[in-house]
Order: C-alpha cells, then structure tokens, then sequence
C-alpha cells in the first residue's frame, strides 16, 4: 500500500538549516510529484511547491523561493525538503503529499513534521 | 496569485443535518485542457489532510456520497448531506489550474 513516512520532529535554532525527509513506499516513486505543505499550529495550509523525482525538476511557490530547497534520492524513494536560514516564522507542521500525473490530485499524505525554531 | 475565499469560516450543525461550504476564488479556474482544477480536502484533529473531491465534483474512492461537490468558474460548494461525527475538521478548497497553486483559508465544522 502506498506510504509516505516522513521523519521526526526537528528544534533547530534561528539561523540554522534543517533538512526534512519523506520516504515513499508502494507505488513507483518517479511517477509522482511530491508536493511538500506549510501549516503553522492553528492556521492554514500554504503550498510550498514540488519535486518531480522522474526528471529532478522542481518548483517554488515565489514566497519559498530561497527558503527551501527539493532534492529526491531515486535510489532509496526519498525526497528531501532543505529549510534553511531558520526563524521563528518557519515553526510548523510540513506536509509531503503525492500527485500524479493523470491522478492530478494529492491522494496520500505523509503524516507531517514539526519544526521549532527557538533560541 | 489566485485568491480562494472560503465561507463561513466556522460552522455548527446538527448530526443528520446538511452542510453547506462556499469557495470563491478571485479568476475561473477552468484550465487551457477544459478541466476545473478544484479539489477539497478534509482535514481532521490531528490528522493530515485528505482528499474528498477533486476536479470539482468528482468523489475519491472511498468518500461517501454524502459528499458533494458543485461549481464552475469562480464558484464552488461542497455540501455535506446528513452529517455524522466523523465529519467534524477543517474543510479546505485548493484550485490546482494556475501556478501558484493556492488553499483555501479552511472552514471549521462542529458538531453541535
């Protein structure tokens, strides 16, 4: 069946970089786009922008742009979201999400990472 | 970027009773291909968002039919008929036709 596991909590100090995983299982990785997703505690959900692991290409909504950074690793069906120069506005939830090509939707999520950023 | 704006913003119903979320977005949504990229998504306490309609009306497998999606160009509304406990979240519209792709600001549904 088809998973995304992502991996655990982060606290990281302003400044900083951390580099959140989401690992995909049960389907063929390069076939699918992941999407990564913002939430901070109580608020919305705000797009971040996607990796296209058949290919590497990748794409940032403009707010992000400089903030993250995609990278996918084909071998072990990862993709990587690199969060650096950290402050206290990047404390959230970050979703990974799959969306297919013809499947133009997000159908699973991962289960979500948070993210502190505190001195 | 596209603006989609969701109402209300809470919403209080009675179990067995019907559900009404608007989503207005600020250009048509209906891409170059003739397809409206207008999905909704339910997010439950604690839980990851998951996929209730995509392209507005069509239900992903597994959603009940009490779920309905409608609309076209800038308006959309998915009503849930008959609510039940498992219902209760945050409701999300989320429009996939213009980059950036953008959310809704969320609905609430309680239960009363």
């Amino acid at each position: 069946q088809v998973q995304l596991q992502q991996s655990g909590a982060e606290l990281a100090k302003p400044g900083t970089s951390v580099k959140l995983s989401c690992k995909a299982s049960g389907y063929t990785f390069t076939s699918y786009y992941i999407y990564w997703v913002k939430q901070r505690p109580g608020q919305g959900l705000e797009w971040i922008g996607y990796i296209y692991p058949g290919n590497g290409g990748t794409y940032y909504s403009e707010k992000f742009k400089g903030k993250a950074t995609f990278t996918a690793d084909t071998s072990s069906s990862t993709a990587y979201m690199l969060l650096g120069s950290l402050t206290p506005e990047d404390s959230a939830y970050y979703f990974c999400a799959r969306r297919g090509y013809l499947d133009w939707y997000f159908d699973f999520w991962g289960p979500g990472t948070m993210v502190t950023v505190s001195s | 970027d596209v603006v989609l704006t969701q109402t209300p913003v809470s919403l209080s119903v009675t179990l067995g009773d019907q559900a009404s979320i608007s989503c207005r977005s600020s250009q048509s949504l209906e891409y170059s291909d003739g397809y409206t990229y207008l999905e909704w998504y339910l997010q439950k306490p604690g839980q990851s968002p998951q996929l209730l309609i995509y392209e507005v009306s069509n239900r992903f497998s597994g959603v009940p039919d009490r779920f309905i999606g409608s609309g076209s160009g800038t308006d959309f509304t998915l009503k849930i008929s008959r609510v039940e406990p498992e219902d209760l979240g945050v409701y999300y519209c989320f429009q996939a036709t213009h980059d950036p792709f953008t959310f809704g600001s969320g609905t609430k549904l309680e239960i009363k």
